[in-house]
């Protein structure tokens, strides 16, 4: 089944502590995205990677991290996690940066 | 325009009721405009791609158009359903970058 996979799903952790997040989709895309989904700000771009080795910022970069290492995986690292780093995070892949996305069932961080 | 713009906000129709939405984007150098469909406790799922101007796309009872000139597109449902309730998200990529911009969505209720 062609999905794309992100864990953990919930996590209530502590500022200062260090967490991945990691993505992984079987479809072979190139593109890979992850997005914050905040109470009425919509879906805000993290970091995108074009293909492997490729990573870029997008609108809210700040306090994350990515590496794109492989094709399949993409995670997402916050070194040091802060109280306004609390959201709903997807990650996304398509084939191309224009084409459909297919995101994952989304992680929802909280940080005390 | 510099965002992504839709309206309304928010909306609830009573079933049957036929309703559309509106999505404004930059039009200098568009690329491609998006609609998903995310449902409560799911993840956001793609329902149209559109690129050309004067592109309409149909699926079922849902349907679109692209006006690229003036950077709006249209989301139309016919003949409203419980299960049609959600949030409709566009997303447009153009204006130079290379990942899609969202817009704060549409929340729909269906009322039965």
């Amino acid at each position: 089944e062609a999905q794309v996979t992100q864990n953990p799903r919930y996590l209530i952790t502590v500022t200062g502590k260090k967490l991945t997040v990691t993505c992984s989709q079987n479809m072979n895309h190139e593109y890979m995205s992850w997005y914050r989904q905040d109470p009425g700000l919509g879906l805000r771009q993290i970091y995108y990677s074009m293909n492997v080795e490729v990573t870029d910022k997008g609108d809210v970069p700040e306090g994350y991290k990515v590496s794109r290492k492989e094709k399949r995986n993409f995670p997402l690292i916050l070194e040091s996690p802060s109280p306004n780093q609390t959201s709903l995070y997807f990650c996304a892949s398509s084939y191309t940066s224009a084409g459909e996305l297919f995101f994952g069932e989304g992680s929802r961080l909280t940080v005390l | 325009i510099l965002n992504v713009e839709q309206s309304p906000q928010s909306l609830h129709v009573q079933e049957g009721d036929s309703t559309n939405f509106t999505c404004s984007f930059p039009s200098s150098n568009f690329y491609a405009l998006h609609w998903y469909r995310w449902e409560t406790a799911k993840s956001p799922e793609a329902l149209f791609v559109m690129t050309l101007n004067g592109d309409e796309k149909k699926k079922g009872r849902i349907s679109a158009t692209l006006n690229t000139k003036e950077g709006y597109s249209y989301l139309y449902i016919k003949g409203s359903q419980p299960e049609d309730s959600a949030t409709y998200l566009c997303a447009s990529l153009g204006g130079g970058r290379r990942a899609l911009t969202f817009g704060s969505g549409t929340r729909l209720q269906v009322q039965p």
